[in-house]
Parts: C-alpha cells; sequence; structure tokens
C-alpha cells in the first residue's frame, strides 16, 4: 500500500494556459474522486469515478474542466484556459469501499497568475 | 441541500488534556454518514472517525470519540489525552450515501494548537 500519489506537488500556470493533474490511487480501489479546497474552506467534490465510469460531476465542474480515469487506474484532471479563480488545492481520494473511508493524496497546489 | 457548520475556526490545549469540536449541519434525510477528518500541514487528509446515523450508540476510536445527538443534528469530537501531533485542521463532513457514492460535504474546519 503506497498511499495516494499526486503529480505535481505545485503547479504555477499563467491565466489562459491549459493544466494537467494526475492522481495514482491506491491499487485495489475502485473509487477515485477529485476534490478541489480553497484557502480556509474544506474541501469541494468536483467528481467521482468507480472504475473507468464517471458517475457523478458537481456544477463547480465547468466545461473548461474534464476528468478522465482510462482503464479505471489513474486519473487525470484537466483545466483548459486557466482563470485566478481557479487557484486552489485540488485532491485527489480513493476509496476502499468501507463507506466513507477516503484515502487522500497530498494534493496538487495550483495558482493562477 | 446538506450543509456543515463548524462555529470554532480555531481552538488550542494543552498536551494531555481534553478537547472538544463542535459540528452541526442541515438534512432532510433520515438515513446518512458523518466523518471527521484530520488535516495536518503534510496536506493529507487523513479519517479520525465515522458515525452511521442509523445507529445510536457514540463512535470511538482510541482516544476520540463523539457525541451524535441526532435531533439535535449535531456531532462533535472529543480528543482525549492530547498529543502534539494533534495539532492540524479538523474537517467535519457528511454523506447520505446516494446511489453508493461516498460524496462528502465539508465544513469550514476548526485549526486545532496543541501546546506542550
Amino acid at each position: 500500500d503506497t498511499g495516494v500519489s499526486q503529480d505535481p506537488r505545485h503547479k504555477i500556470t499563467k491565466r489562459g494556459q491549459n493544466v494537467t493533474f494526475r492522481c495514482d490511487p491506491i491499487s485495489e480501489h475502485n473509487r477515485l474522486y477529485w476534490y478541489r479546497q480553497t484557502l480556509g474552506q474544506g474541501p469541494e467534490f468536483l467528481t467521482y469515478f468507480q472504475n473507468e465510469a464517471q458517475l457523478e460531476k458537481s456544477r463547480l465542474l465547468s466545461d473548461r474542466f474534464s476528468a478522465e480515469r482510462p482503464k479505471g487506474s489513474f486519473s487525470t484532471l484537466e483545466i483548459q484556459r486557466t482563470e485566478q479563480g481557479d487557484s486552489a488545492m485540488y485532491l485527489c481520494a480513493s476509496s476502499t469501499g468501507t463507506f466513507g473511508k477516503l484515502f487522500f493524496g497530498s494534493g496538487t497546489q495550483l495558482s493562477v497568475l | 441541500a446538506q450543509t456543515v457548520t463548524q462555529s470554532q475556526p480555531e481552538m488550542s490545549v494543552q498536551e494531555a488534556e481534553t478537547v472538544t469540536l463542535s459540528c452541526t449541519y442541515d438534512t432532510s434525510e433520515s438515513n446518512y454518514y458523518l466523518f471527521w477528518y484530520k488535516q495536518p500541514p503534510s496536506r493529507q487528509m487523513i479519517l479520525v472517525i465515522r458515525q452511521e446515523a442509523y445507529k445510536q450508540q457514540n463512535a470511538t476510536e482510541n482516544r476520540f470519540s463523539v457525541n451524535f445527538q441526532k435531533a439535535a443534528k449535531s456531532f462533535s469530537l472529543k480528543i482525549s489525552d492530547s498529543q502534539l501531533g494533534d495539532t492540524a485542521m479538523y474537517f467535519c463532513a457528511f454523506s447520505t450515501g446516494q446511489g453508493g457514492s461516498e460524496k462528502l460535504v465539508f465544513g469550514k474546519g476548526t485549526k486545532l494548537t496543541v501546546n506542550p
């Protein structure tokens, strides 16, 4: 059990650029979640995969955001045409199936200049 | 919509003492799940304790216990024998479990500092 891994740990980009984050869940976990956390707030749900199927998306996930989980393994979260309001910590979590016991990664901190 | 409120932005406690963090929530659902997660400076969220609403008995995990008051929609976390390693942000979270999704709604968090 190597834990949930997220890459990169930090990303600085200019407004209007595209960015992509990667999440590697714990290998036997079939559920994968993306959350966004802004300063002084708790994490907010973005989207959820069971295996390769994206089962739920938050209204927070605008058309500029897209997430994939090919073959039900790692996942990517892409943000197109970044805006300053996208600056946040993007957290990935995977699940054992014990309800609510999510294993989180250390997040990707995005700063949009 | 479900909401979770943590009214204490910051708290501090002396090492070895007991501290209680407050959480209230709002929902019209009859069955749901409640959680406390810890986020240390390393940023990695860790599950501390979970409670299923249909269970009347309060959950306990070693030094951590909850006081679940369903009618009052209150879910407080008690940390006994506080340790320096308990210093972290603590988030209360809620889930209905609809569709099998573990989508969590989090509060804004309480920053706990344990002083030596």
